[in-house]
């Protein structure tokens, strides 16, 4: 059985661009979450999802974060315009339900230059 | 205060050694997560408890309610065990991870 995939696995761009991250979490997974790592710590829960509907986003900035989960399936994440803090790692993961075991993907690092 | 505290923060052994590593929360939680994640690497759940004991080869994973407390033990260690473990605990509908135990066991 596949794991969540995320892509892309690493990205660079410049100071005040956009960026995008995309994940395919398991098949059958109604719960899809968004995490930033900073090095050196635990993860941070930006979303999450329930099918299509975001039920936690309180962490999220939403000034410039954005996420959407359109048929409850596949996600994105988007950062308009990307600062130099935000360079960090970004997981997806998912799960069959809210308290579930969750199953991560490998993860997106963001370097903002 | 972090919600969920890990204990060492950082832990170097010899192969072969008994390892534990600690995780105190100071919330109610209905569940606690182990997770491994290996440096450049994913996350990887390696137990979900919510009271007592779990055991998957030579990872032990125990549990007290009561005390708030949680412990991974890592039998007959070795290299490829290196890694970063962190401990997660579900507060209802939230996650809160601790900051993660690097471990890195010697040849």
């Amino acid at each position: 059985e596949a794991g969540v995939v995320q892509s892309p696995r690493y990205k660079i761009i410049e100071k005040k661009q956009p960026v995008a991250f995309w994940c395919n979490p398991i098949s059958g997974h109604n719960t899809l979450y968004w995490y930033l790592q900073n090095l050196g710590q635990g993860p941070e829960l930006l979303i999450r999802y329930e099918n299509e509907e975001a039920v936690d986003d309180s962490q999220l900035p939403k000034d410039r974060f954005s996420a959407e989960r359109l048929k409850g399936v596949d996600s994105t994440l988007k950062i308009q315009p990307a600062e130099l803090g935000d360079s960090a790692v970004y997981l997806c993961a998912s799960s069959a339900g809210t308290v579930e075991t969750q199953y991560f993907g490998p993860g997106t690092r963001l370097l903002v230059l | 205060k972090n919600e969920v505290e890990q204990s060492p923060q950082n832990l170097t052994a010899q192969e072969g050694e008994f390892i534990t590593i600690n995780c105190s929360y100071s919330v109610g939680i209905s569940a606690l997560h182990w997770l491994q994640q290996h440096p450049g690497g994913g996350i990887v759940s390696l137990f979900m408890l919510s009271s007592g004991k779990k055991k998957h080869g030579r990872l032990i994973a125990t549990i007290n309610i009561q005390e708030k407390h949680s412990s991974l033990h890592i039998t007959a260690s070795h290299p490829r065990d290196s890694a970063v473990y962190i401990c997660a605990a579900h507060q209802n509908d939230k996650i809160i991870f601790g900051k993660g135990t690097r471990l890195h066991i010697l040849p």
